[in-house]
């Protein structure tokens, strides 16, 4: 592995259904991130987290839940997917989180709700 | 709430140069930076600005007003593979928030 990876690169899932996207990096930053992409609206955090075994909400959570429990994955979790869920997820790192530091992101993984 | 605004389209020609705004209003500010995005791709890291002042990187220069909390990301001899997104976005210490993004495209 090199760098940030996610899985799967694409996705069709019916609605109802869990889902979870793979996120792992080997940079050993201590700070990731899930973002949604969609047209027009650009890149929105979901959820962030500075440290392993700590997460915060990003600003559309809902519907959305992560985990961090060493500092390589962070997965996340849609419990009952909806269609307005269809986006390209990016999952991003840094070494640390605030300036200084840029976020390194993965090739993203596109996630289609039916 | 958090509002960073940029241009949606810009068009330019091969060799010229072209500046892209972002304007922030966001609650927290701890830098800001900008990323290039080509189409179908992650976005990748181009620039930060911290302190009020011009930035320069090869081809590739970015400015901050904080006060005016404005940004500028100017782009020199412009080439075809500069064709993208561009993407302003404002740290705030712990999360991010990003402008909707600039298409720039280059002509021949």
């Amino acid at each position: 592995i090199a760098g940030i990876t996610q899985a799967p690169t694409s996705q069709i899932l019916a609605a109802g259904r869990r889902m979870t996207l793979r996120c792992t990096q080997d940079m050993r930053h201590n700070a990731m991130y899930w973002y949604r992409q969609d047209l027009g609206l650009g890149l929105r955090l979901i959820h962030y987290s500075n440290t392993a075994g700590t997460t915060g909400k990003g600003e559309v959570p809902d519907g959305y839940s992560v985990s961090r429990a060493n500092t390589d994955d962070f997965p996340l979790t849609l419990a009952s997917a909806v269609p307005s869920q269809t986006s390209v997820y990016f999952c991003a790192s840094s070494v640390f989180s605030g300036p200084y530091n840029e976020q390194f992101f993965g090739p993203g993984t596109r996630l289609t709700v039916l | 709430g958090q509002n960073i605004d940029q241009p949606t389209e810009m068009t330019a020609t091969e060799g010229a140069i072209v500046q892209i705004n972002c304007t922030y209003q966001t609650s927290g500010f701890n830098g800001l930076f900008w990323y290039q995005q080509h189409a179908g791709e992650a976005p990748t890291f181009l620039s930060y600005n911290v302190l009020d002042g011009l930035e320069e990187k090869g081809r590739f220069s970015s400015f901050l007003s904080r006060s005016k909390g404005y940004s500028y990301l100017l782009l020199k001899e412009l080439q075809m593979k500069d064709s993208a997104s561009y993407l302003c976005a404002v740290s705030r210490g712990g999360d991010f928030v990003f402008g909707p993004g600039t298409r720039l495209s280059v002509l021949p």
